[in-house]
């Protein structure tokens, strides 16, 4: 049981270039989130999925897409990446069961954008 | 808008003493609170909740209290071991059927238990 899984790890960006990070949780949970996570600013929601075929803006989605074509996927895309991306990323996903909130975390991209 | 703050970004603490991580926050509809614990290089895990129906949890040595008309929550970690030494942070959501999940996460303090 691997939980969640991001790929990759680590990345090195020029300005402009594009890339997709990829989530996988193998739970079978309904909802995916992407988070960033910078110095002083805690962890920070980009966007987040109910479900398979759904997605949602976080708290800061600019300059970020997602999509959830399968269940068990969320991926993170940047279009045209700017040195403000530089950050951890985390995934993260969650069930609802009653009072359960907890979500379960990836173990992060490190992303760098020169 | 910060709903959820740790205002204090580092701690210290002695082996074997109390470490008290605080949070406040400000959005008096959060009825459900959580810990998390993230070590360098992993992804944040979870530690400990609590509802707004109670003022104490206790799980083992951690133990989180909810002062709802302070808006504060606060973790206690009794006896702090090295291994404790982590980054801490706190989190609240509204429970609710139209709930999604979504967190609303503090800045995160960053323990430190000296051996």
């Amino acid at each position: 049981n691997a939980g969640v899984t991001q790929t990759p790890k680590f990345r090195v960006l020029k300005t402009g270039q594009s890339m997709t990070l990829l989530c996988a949780q193998d739970m079978n949970h309904e909802y995916m989130y992407w988070y960033r996570q910078d110095p002083g600013m805690g962890l920070r929601l980009i966007h987040y999925s109910v479900g398979e075929g759904t997605t949602a803006k976080g708290e800061v989605p600019d300059g970020y897409n997602v999509s959830r074509l399968k269940k068990q996927n969320f991926l993170l895309g940047l279009e045209s990446a700017a040195p403000s991306q530089t950050s951890v990323y985390f995934c993260a996903s969650s069930t609802r069961t009653g009072w359960a909130y907890e979500q379960y975390f990836g173990p992060g991209t490190r992303l760098t954008v020169t | 808008d910060q709903q959820v703050k740790q205002n204090s970004p580092s701690l210290s603490v002695q082996e074997g003493r109390i470490s008290i991580l605080n949070c406040d926050y400000t959005n008096s509809m959060f009825d459900y609170f959580l810990w998390y614990k993230k070590y360098p290089a992993e992804g944040p895990t979870f530690l400990i909740s609590i509802s707004s129906i109670k003022d104490k949890n206790e799980d083992g040595r951690f133990t989180v209290f909810l002062n709802k008309s302070a808006k504060h929550l606060s973790l206690h970690i009794v006896p702090s071991q090295p291994g404790d030494s982590a980054v801490y942070f706190c989190a609240a959501t509204i429970h609710g059927s139209s709930n999604t999940g979504k967190l609303i996460f503090g800045q995160g303090t960053t323990l430190q238990v000296k051996p």
